[in-house]
């Protein structure tokens, strides 16, 4: 079984461009997470998706926004890039049987 | 906002010792306790998911013991080797999604 896949692997922007990234979750999985990691600040929740309808979500901008489709893939986009918005962007998918999230191997965004 | 607290925050043991970590949270509203250990340049790594008080789940030379009227989980690893030289992360789940609010971590090195 294909392990959950993100992309692209590395992203260089420009304050005030916008990003988009995507992952695909394990087949079978119908729920999409996304987590920032900095080095100050650990790996925060950004927002979760089920189904295509966002579930839960964290305590970002709404420069941070999201979105599933209905083959479970899912994109996340931010719009006017930052430079705190450096840091590396993980997606976690989970099925039912409550095993837990499983984790891609992320994007690393640097913003100059 | 929910405050999950790891300890030691970096742990430097040599190949053969036994250690333990602890993860805090707060006892109300838990779901689930996951734990994940993360090598650098891969994916965090799923360990264990932990739902009930007094639950003690082992993998290999891992175990771990959780408990949720007091608010705290250990993870303990036997006999250290080098390749269990990572950061292990506790998360704390507490509702039926699977938003994860993630502690710091406890960064381990065994050195050989």
């Amino acid at each position: 079984k294909a392990g959950v896949t993100q992309t692209p692997r590395y992203l260089i922007k420009t304050r005030g461009q916008q990003v988009t990234l995507s992952c695909s979750p394990i087949s079978g999985h119908r729920s999409v997470s996304w987590y920032q990691q900095t080095p100050g600040q650990g790996l925060q929740f950004l927002f979760e998706y089920f189904s295509e309808t966002q579930r839960n979500k964290g305590n970002f901008p709404g420069r941070f926004s999201g979105r599933q489709f209905s083959n479970s893939r899912s994109e996340m986009n931010v719009s006017t890039l930052e430079l705190g918005d450096s840091a590396l962007y993980l997606c976690a998918s989970s099925g039912t049987g409550g095993r837990g999230a499983f984790f891609g191997q992320g994007t690393r965004l640097t913003v100059v | 906002i929910l405050n999950v607290e790891q300890s030691p925050q970096s742990l430097h043991v040599q190949e053969g010792d036994s250690t333990n970590f602890t993860c805090s949270f707060p006892s109300s509203n838990f779901y689930a306790l996951h734990w994940y250990r993360w090598e650098t340049a891969k994916s965090p790594e799923a360990l264990f998911v932990m739902t009930l008080n007094g639950d003690e789940k082992k993998k290999g030379r891992i175990s771990a013991t959780l408990n949720t009227k007091e608010g705290y989980s250990y993870l303990y690893i036997k006999g250290s080797q080098p390749e269990d030289s990572a950061t292990y992360l506790c998360a704390l789940n507490n509702n039926a999604g699977n938003m994860l609010t993630f502690g710091g971590g406890t960064r381990l090195m065994v050195k050989p």
